[in-house]
């Protein structure tokens, strides 16, 4: 069974550009995470999905990042303009369901911004 | 608000050694999980080991288990027989519908 599929697994931008990632879940995995993984630090949640519906989305930066689950599979999460400090490793998971069911991890999107 | 605390940066332990990784918690919530993940470099986070907070007995994975201590809201990782590839970040994180990470503590297996 494919695990979670992140891509690019690297990018390298200059402030002020946008810049997307992309995320394909476990097959049949309802529910898809998107977190923020700073260096040394644990992963924090950015927005939960729950199929194609948003249902957790209060630690997702409004003003600069959007994100979207067309058809409640693959997922793109989206930064414009980027500022120098959303460089991070940004982690995609996803679940069976929601609340306590296992997370599995994409391997991870390291954003570099200069 | 639920936190969790691991006060261990960095740990070192010799192969074939055990060593004991901490963690504590802070929640209001009386059902929850408990786990111990591994992100070794190249990323990829990987579920070591989960514990029920309704359960007594605690958990174990052949050569990882916890002591879990409810009262205390103490969730300690034992990995025995070290090997080189346990080399890697762990975290301890508790899930109530929504998953919160420790800071990581970075273990290295000296050969």
């Amino acid at each position: 069974e494919a695990g979670v599929v992140q891509s690019p697994r690297y990018k390298i931008i200059e402030k002020k550009q946008p810049v997307a990632f992309w995320c394909n879940p476990i097959s049949g995995h309802n529910t898809l995470y998107w977190y923020r993984q700073n260096l040394g630090q644990g992963p924090e949640l950015l927005i939960r999905y729950e199929n194609e519906e948003a249902v957790d989305d209060s630690q997702l930066p409004k003003d600069r990042f959007s994100a979207e689950r067309l058809k409640g599979v693959d997922s793109t999460l989206k930064i414009q303009p980027a500022e120098l400090g959303d460089s991070a490793v940004y982690l995609c998971a996803s679940s069976l369901g929601s609340g306590t069911y296992e997370q599995y991890f994409g391997p991870g999107t390291r954003l570099t911004v200069t | 608000a639920q936190t969790v605390t691991q006060s261990q940066p960095e740990m070192s332990v010799q192969e074939a050694e055990t060593v004991t990784l901490s963690c504590t918690y802070d929640t209001s919530e009386n059902n929850y999980y408990l786990f111990w993940y591994k992100q070794p470099p190249s990323r990829q986070m990987i579920l070591v080991i989960r514990q029920e907070a309704y359960k007594q007995q605690n958990a174990t994975e052949n050569r990882f288990s916890v002591n879990f201590q409810k009262a205390a809201k103490s969730f300690s990782l034992k990995i025995s027989d070290s090997q080189l590839g346990d080399t890697a970040m762990y975290f301890c994180a508790f899930n109530t519908g929504k998953l919160i990470f420790g800071q990581g503590t970075t273990l290295q297996v000296k050969p």
